[in-house]
């Protein structure tokens, strides 16, 4: 069983860069592929990037490109996704997803999600 | 990139109805699509993944089905638990992308 647990809620000054940490136990980084997917108050899921297993390589959504860098540090089984230059509308609750990537389907396993709130 | 379109975007329902949430992909998308319930303050769960099979431990009064550009999610006999909003996601092409979300409110 997949689990994740992330990092704590985090409050920033508009311009300014957060990076979420999410560690995965019960298998490892290098078994999974992970996404991250935002939440705004009161709106819906948007995907913001993940690993394309089948080019092997991370995939952003174009509204954040250039803004945002998804890591992974394979020696202590934990994910990063770093987002710039940010703005009031990136006050969000930001989820890592992921899955065996082997497995081909949506993400059956998420983080608990975490807080990000922009305000000067 | 895949535009997925659900309806509607939200219903009221009485406990013991059947409930059909619907999304449109503006392509097709094989079966590569699931859906996911989300309730308020917690991440999504998923329910149906490949269109149609059931996550384990998911309550068999959920169903999925479709393929290609059309799909469904049914709840046969909604429960008091089911009041939650209702996500598809596609999974055929990058990016990936979400419907809009159905809210499944207490009629």
């Amino acid at each position: 069983q997949v689990q994740l647990v992330q990092s704590g809620a985090e409050v920033k000054k508009p311009g300014a860069s957060v990076k979420v940490s999410c560690k995965v136990s019960g298998y490892t980084l290098t078994e999974l592929s992970m996404h991250w997917v935002r939440q705004a108050p009161g709106k819906g899921l948007e995907w913001m990037g993940g690993f394309d297993p089948e080019d092997g390589e991370t995939i952003y959504a174009q509204k954040f490109q250039g803004r945002v860098t998804m890591t992974e540090d394979t020696s202590t089984d934990t994910a990063y996704m770093e987002l710039s230059s940010l703005r009031s509308e990136d006050t969000a609750v930001y989820y890592c997803a992921t899955d065996l990537e082997a497995a081909a389907v949506i993400p059956g396993y998420w983080g608990q999600g975490t807080l990000v709130t922009v305000s000067s | 990139d895949i535009q997925m379109t659900q309806s509607p975007s939200s219903l009221s329902a009485s406990v013991g109805d059947r409930v059909t949430i619907t999304c449109r992909a503006s392509q097709g998308i094989r079966n590569d699509l699931g859906w996911y319930q989300q309730k308020p303050g917690k991440a999504p769960k998923r329910l149906i993944y490949a269109a149609s099979s059931l996550q384990s431990g998911v309550p068999s009064r959920f169903s999925g089905s479709g393929s290609g550009t059309e799909f469904t999610l049914t709840i046969s006999s909604l429960q008091p638990e089911d009041f939650a909003t209702y996500y598809c996601l596609q999974h055929n092409s990058y990016p990936l992308t979400f419907g809009q979300g159905t809210k499944v409110e207490i009629k």
